[in-house]
């Protein structure tokens, strides 16, 4: 699988968009990107994934760049519930599932 | 969606001693895995859980240490053997569904938290 670039922190103001950038310079054409976050004392939760098209869910929106080397997650309305370490993993989906390798994440905190 | 039930939810071990964690799944899955999250850092895969085969282990994990079972598709184990300090962290089972649509999402329990004094 790709590795990922993602910062280790970032802020947000609650009400306001988060952006989350990650890097994967070295993806493959049939890698995706999964975006995954961990709110404290709980499993990853599973938010949105992508190959090539922006997609957006109830949850998030996902922009990819056209050279598929960086993405953004977008929270477009952060609230304080939204403070979790987010992930960003790529790789290739068979369909059948293979294993997530999970980088170190971006810690978002959401404040008032 | 599925939902992962692990037991026990958390417990506290002495040394040189083994415990085993459930994974139950209210779906049928095709893929189980088992991560390991140590204190302040990220998720570890320890190991592919296969129906009715050895489990396959990831660099770093032995079978001895980590002995992992899959006897159907809706449930697995994780022993964790003589277990030492070092070995206290969050235990997670995660899993995919048997009919995914593709999307390869995996889904995750809470979490079995181990503390080895």
């Amino acid at each position: 699988d790709a590795k990922t670039t993602q910062p280790p922190s970032m802020d947000c103001a609650e009400g306001r968009a988060a952006n989350l950038p990650c890097n994967h310079s070295t993806i493959s054409g049939n890698e995706y990107v999964y975006w995954y976050r961990q709110i404290h004392s709980q499993g990853p939760q599973y938010i949105i994934h992508g190959l090539k098209n922006n997609e957006t869910n109830e949850m998030a929106s996902l922009i990819i760049t056209e050279d598929r080397k960086s993405s953004t997650l977008i929270l477009p309305h952060a609230t304080l519930r939204d403070t979790a370490v987010y992930y960003c993993i790529v790789r290739a989906n068979t369909g059948t599932a293979s294993k997530l390798t999970f980088g170190t994440g971006t810690r978002l905190q959401v404040t008032l | 969606s599925a939902v992962i039930s692990q037991k026990p939810s958390r417990d506290i071990c002495q040394r040189g001693t083994s415990l085993t964690i459930q994974c139950q799944v209210d779906s049928q899955v095709t893929m189980m895995f088992w991560y390991r999250q140590q204190p302040g850092q990220s998720l570890t895969l320890i190991a592919t859980a296969n129906q009715g085969s050895e489990a396959t282990y990831e660099s770093g994990f032995v079978i001895d240490k980590f002995p992992i079972s899959r006897p159907n598709l809706t449930f697995s184990t994780l022993t964790v053997s003589n277990m030492s300090p070092e070995d206290s962290s969050i235990y997670l089972c995660s899993a995919t569904l048997l009919a995914g649509g593709g999307t390869g999402e995996l889904f995750f329990g809470e979490g079995s938290r181990l503390t080895v004094l």
